[in-house]
């Protein structure tokens, strides 16, 4: 079975620091992991996704993700925070079940100035 | 690309009456999904459409649910008669198909039963 783990339900940190957000999955499969994130009244919106192409997945606004398959984590990283920033993300594993996602909890991430 | 467009924004209604949600997805995109977030259930799916085909509605909560894609460009999830517990945001996406094909998300609908 398929499961996504987001390790983290709240984040905080200061612009202009690091951010990271953490998710573990399980899958029977090679997986297909996307981040997605979303802002206040706003639909998700993807940040990255991995297909195994290769294991570190850069994508928009500065944000990147690194596969570890002998850890099975996909942790979501930006190396400078900023207020715009500020929304839920969302980790999500692409199950058996064809075109079927399993989405994580989500993590809230607060940048403070 | 316009992207996935939900209507309306908001929709308050009153307990007992129909409600009904509109989606027009991203052209040329084979799937459609309609989902529901709340703040104690997170994101669930509710049902799919391939090819204007329903797949999976084993997420509909119960016979008030419905769903229907009449066309390629257009579908609809209504619920009959509306209960307070459906306060929700509903969101509808799209997808072209293949394994590591993403969803495009729409705005959502925010619907809230008094």
């Amino acid at each position: 079975a398929q499961s996504v783990t987001q390790l983290d339900s709240h984040v905080s940190v200061s612009e202009g620091t690091p951010v990271l957000l953490r998710c573990n999955y399980s899958s029977s499969y090679s997986p297909s992991l996307f981040w997605y994130v979303q802002h206040p009244n706003k639909g998700l919106q993807l940040l990255l996704k991995y297909t195994s192409a290769a294991t570190l997945v850069k994508g928009i606004n500065g944000f990147e993700a690194e596969f570890k398959k002998s850890e099975t984590s996909f942790h979501l990283t930006k190396p400078s925070a900023h207020m715009s920033d500020a929304a839920e993300y969302f980790c999500v594993v692409k199950a058996g079940g064809y075109n079927k996602l399993i989405f994580g909890a989500g993590t809230r991430l607060a940048v403070h100035p | 690309d316009a992207g996935v467009i939900q209507s309306p924004r908001h929709e308050v209604t009153e307990m007992g009456q129909e409600v009904t949600l509109r989606c027009k997805p991203i052209s040329g995109h084979d799937y459609l999904f309609w989902y529901r977030q709340t703040m104690m259930r997170g994101l669930e799916l509710l049902i799919y459409f391939n090819n204007n085909v329903p797949i999976d509605d084993s997420g509909m909560p119960e016979d008030r649910f419905s769903a229907k894609m009449p066309n390629a460009s257009f579908s609809t999830l209504k619920i009959q008669p509306s209960e307070p517990r459906d306060s929700a945001v509903y969101f509808c996406a799209s997808s072209l198909a293949g394994y590591n094909s993403p969803l495009h998300f729409g705005n959502g609908t925010r619907l809230t039963v008094t």
